[in-house]
């Protein structure tokens, strides 16, 4: 069964500085990974995903994640934070491409001036 | 194309009354999703189309749940004798796949349903 895990519910930075928030996946196959950010009372935006290929994955908005095979790891990273990426941020997880994606439970990204 | 599309954005109902929303994929998308969240939780699946034919449900899908896809396009999600833990933002997607494309879920805006 696949299952996703966020770390930390609610992460604070201030502006300018990393953003790191963590996902580990567990699956019995290979995954598809996505994270979607989403604003209040918004749906979800696609920031990036992993298919095949190239671990490390360049998204909008600055953002990237690697897919750590060894670790089950998809951690989301910026370099430097801006006020407007406070938002919540989902991991997830699909067997396919296009196919039923199951979530982590959502990260809360606060950005302090 | 405009997107995913959802309607109503906001739905406010009694408890026992029967709410029907409705989705509009991306018209090349032959796979439609449906998604509940609530406050603080990632989406959870409840039921997916590929074109008009429904291939999976969830164990969340109670039998006061029905979601129709009559035409392979635009697909509605009935609630019916609406109970408070209904509450929730229901999420719609899209995706294509087929041999000739794959594509990730696109989502819609939702549609946040409160039953008093």
């Amino acid at each position: 069964a696949q299952s996703v895990t966020q770390l930390g519910s609610h992460v604070s930075v201030s502006e300018g500085a990393l953003v790191l928030l963590r996902c580990n996946y567990s699956s019995s196959v290979p995954p598809y990974l996505f994270w979607y950010v989403q604003y209040p009372n918004q749906g979800l935006q696609l920031l990036l995903k992993y298919t095949t290929g190239a671990t490390l994955v360049k998204g909008i908005n600055g953002f990237e994640a690697e897919f750590k095979k060894s670790e089950t790891s998809f951690h989301l990273t910026k370099p430097s934070a801006h006020m407007s990426d406070a938002a919540e941020y989902f991991c997830a997880g699909s067997l396919n491409q296009g196919g039923k994606l199951i979530f982590g439970q959502g990260t809360e990204l606060s950005v302090k001036p | 194309d405009t997107g995913v599309s959802q309607d109503p954005r906001h739905k406010i109902t009694k408890r026992g009354q029967n709410v029907t929303f409705r989705c509009d994929p991306i018209s090349e998308h032959n796979r439609l999703y449906w998604y509940r969240q609530t406050l603080g939780q990632g989406p959870e699946f409840l039921t997916y189309f590929q074109n008009e034919a429904q291939l999976e449900k969830s164990r969340l899908l109670s039998d006061r749940f029905s979601a129709e896809r009559p035409k392979g396009s635009f697909s509605t999600l009935e609630i019916q004798r609406t109970e408070q833990g209904d509450s929730a933002m229901y999420l719609c997607a899209s995706s294509s796949r087929n041999r000739e494309k794959n594509t990730e879920a696109f989502f819609g805006q939702g549609t946040r349903l409160t039953v008093v």
